[in-house]
């Protein structure tokens, strides 16, 4: 069974860094591109950031280019999304994703909330 | 950065109606385009990629359809477990936008 789980929300101060953490199991990590995509309370999607399959390309909304960073370790079956200089605007619900065609599987969900 | 729009942004509608949601983009997609579904509380779920293929366990009375800029998405009759929100994504070029949304409610 496929599943991905996302560990490292929680309560951050604004100009901190979170790091997110999104365990794959199921599949075979290094087959698929990978993608982080937020929700803030009440709000629509946003895409935030992909990483290729092996690694070496990645791609970033224009809302957090230069300060969030994503990563994988396809040894220990995981993505990563580094995250900066967080602002209030930040706060959201921050789902991994798989891309298959489109998104076909997502996980539950970590949040994230950046306030003082 | 393509802009993708969808409209309208509420739909009243009652079980067994047809519901029928569009999505535009600012730029030709060619069918790189998927539809997902959100209930409250829980992750998106992939209804339709590539425009019209349905993703796996996704009912038949789902369909996609368009091409280049302009996209529907059709519910041919309400269930009851079809009121939600509505997404569509853009997957022609990074970074893959999305819609702001159809909130299919029930009347």
């Amino acid at each position: 069974e496929v599943q991905l789980v996302e560990s490292g929300g929680g309560l951050v101060q604004p100009g901190g860094s979170q790091r997110l953490s999104c365990a794959a199991s199921g599949f075979t990590l290094s087959d698929y591109t990978m993608h982080w995509v937020r929700q803030a309370p009440g709000k629509g999607l946003e895409y935030v950031a992909a990483v290729s399959h092996d690694g070496g390309s990645t791609y970033y909304g224009s809302s957090v280019k230069g300060r969030f960073t994503i990563s994988r370790d396809n040894s220990e079956n995981t993505v990563y999304l580094q995250m900066d200089s967080l602002r209030p605007e930040d706060t959201a619900v921050y789902y991994c994703a798989r891309e298959k065609g489109g998104y076909d599987y997502w996980g539950q969900g970590t949040l994230v909330t950046v306030s003082s | 950065e393509i802009v993708v729009t969808q409209s309208p942004a509420t739909l009243s509608l009652s079980p067994g109606e047809r519901a029928t949601l569009s999505c535009r983009a600012s730029q030709s997609l060619s069918n790189y385009l998927a539809w997902y579904q959100q209930k409250p509380g829980q992750a998106p779920r992939l209804l339709i990629y590539d425009a019209s293929k349905r993703a796996t366990g996704i009912p038949a009375r789902f369909s996609g359809s368009g091409s280049g800029t302009d996209f529907t998405l059709t519910i041919s009759s309400l269930d009851p477990e079809d009121f939600a929100v509505y997404y569509c994504q853009q997957r022609r070029n990074s970074p893959l936008t999305f819609g702001g949304g159809t909130k299919v409610e029930n009347k």
